[in-house]
């Protein structure tokens, strides 16, 4: 499985576009970029995936780079209620076995 | 909808004890997953089953741990003996599986919370 890479912590201004990186040198081919979320005390949330083109949803944006070496979550207008882990995660589609599954993902604190 | 349901939300008891976790999924679900969240540590995937069939088990501790889906909707997962390290946050979630659905989006219980003192 590929592994990802991604900054411990992030904060954010409330309004303002919250950009989380991950990196993931070593992906195959037919891997995917899974992006969910945990806020505290609840299951974690599915947000967006992608293959290789960027993707678009009512919760987010994820650009892909050209080589797919690494990607950004964007949130383009964060709220109080987007303080939360993000995990970015790759994996083949609907493969979610392997011990490190989620890795240990962004705490992003959005701040007044 | 109704999401994915578990329970009981908390547990504690002491090391050497038993307990089991009960999971509902969304209706229609073939997939359900058992997951284990150590604090400040992501969610490791236990068991993965497919109806009622383990598709992977290979994180599962099986001197302890047991998991059992039967009739292929809900889902029981259960520690004997429970030791200190099985202190976690235990969720359980469920898609839609095969090659429907969002590409297999998970959708995540509450959890419970187990604490082994």
């Amino acid at each position: 499985d590929a592994k990802t890479t991604q900054p411990t912590s992030m904060d954010c201004a409330e309004g303002r576009a919250a950009n989380l990186p991950c990196n993931h040198s070593t992906i195959s081919g037919n891997e995917y970029v899974y992006w969910y979320r945990q806020i505290h005390s609840q299951g974690p949330q599915y947000i967006i995936h992608g293959l290789k083109n960027n993707e678009t949803n009512e919760m987010a944006s994820l650009i892909i780079t050209e080589d797919r070496k690494s990607s950004t979550l964007i949130l383009p207008h964060a709220t109080l209620r987007d303080t939360a882990v993000y995990y970015c995660i790759v994996r083949v589609r609907g493969d979610w076995a392997g011990k490190s599954t989620f890795g240990d993902g962004t705490t992003l604190t959005v701040k007044p | 909808e109704a999401g994915v349901a578990q329970s009981p939300r908390y547990k504690i008891i002491e090391k050497r004890q038993s307990v089991a976790f009960w999971c509902n999924p969304i209706s229609g679900h073939a997939t359900l997953y058992w997951y284990q969240q150590i604090l400040g540590q992501g969610p490791k995937l236990l068991i993965q089953f497919q109806n009622n069939g383990v598709v992977d088990d290979s994180q599962l501790p099986k001197d302890r741990f047991s998991a059992e889906r039967l009739k292929g909707v809900d889902s029981t997962l259960k520690i004997q003996p429970a030791k200190l390290e099985d202190s976690a946050v235990y969720l359980c979630a469920s898609s839609l599986g095969g090659r429907g659905g969002r590409y297999n989006e998970q959708f995540f219980g509450p959890g419970t919370r187990l604490t082994v003192l």
